[in-house]
């Protein structure tokens, strides 16, 4: 089955910019989505299709996608910005939805 | 406005069975996929099943495939998640999920958990 790995967290500074990869067998050629989920709230769309954003989600919060690796870019970290991150991809081989590992943001 | 409302889920035993629930309201629920998504205490999230609109197609994770079957009434706006043969490893919150374009999932119900212990 297809796997999707996140580092399991990331430290940054307020104002600074936070990264969060997320690495698949060929990543690049799927469509891949973002999600943030606080404490004890549901998952939030944050960036859909490698690199746009829903209506709503600041655009702070930005995609790429590219051979192996996705990565999610959060540019001028917030404290609101503290939460869990997951990337997830539709994987036609199995005809499943998957889900990175997830990553903790944390603002120092 | 979207919401997506879960119910049915409580503490049951190894070996049992339960029905989860999910009241769409606030966009036409027969023109999208649905989804359930669940999450362990402490853990990741993990996708569980999706069907399609008109329920034509279905598709499970491996570690649900046999036990749940998913299900959808477009006259009542609601989504289901029969659970049966009810492992201590499927204890999770779950989550009902919107299916957009390219498999996103754009909207999401607050959850509803299922605890399985004797």
């Amino acid at each position: 089955s297809y796997v999707l790995t996140q580092p399991p967290s990331v430290s940054v500074a307020p104002g600074q910019t936070a990264r969060i990869t997320c690495g698949g067998n060929n990543i690049g050629s799927k469509s891949v989505h973002w999600y943030q989920q606080k404490p004890g709230q549901a998952p939030v769309l944050v960036v859909y299709d490698d690199s746009d954003r829903p209506s709503g989600i600041p655009e702070r919060f930005s995609g790429s996608n590219s051979g192996n690796t996705a990565t999610l870019t959060i540019s001028r970290v917030e404290a609101g910005d503290e939460a869990d991150y997951y990337c997830q991809v539709w994987d036609s081989s199995s005809d499943q939805n998957v889900f990175g590992t997830g990553t903790k943001v944390t603002v120092l | 406005e979207v919401q997506l409302v879960e119910s049915g889920g409580g503490l049951v035993k190894p070996g049992g069975s339960l029905r989860l629930s999910c009241a769409a309201s606030g966009f036409t629920f027969s023109s999208y996929s649905m989804n359930w998504v669940r999450q362990a205490p402490g853990k990741g999230l993990e996708w569980v099943s999706s069907i399609s609109s008109s329920s034509s197609y279905i598709y499970y994770a491996d570690s649900v495939k046999g036990r749940f079957t998913i299900s959808r009434d477009n006259a009542k706006n609601s989504l289901y998640l029969q659970m049966n043969s009810l492992r201590a490893e499927d204890t999770a919150v779950y989550y009902c999920a919107r299916d957009f374009a390219a498999r996103r999932l754009d909207y999401w119900g607050q959850g509803t958990l299922v605890t399985v212990s004797s």
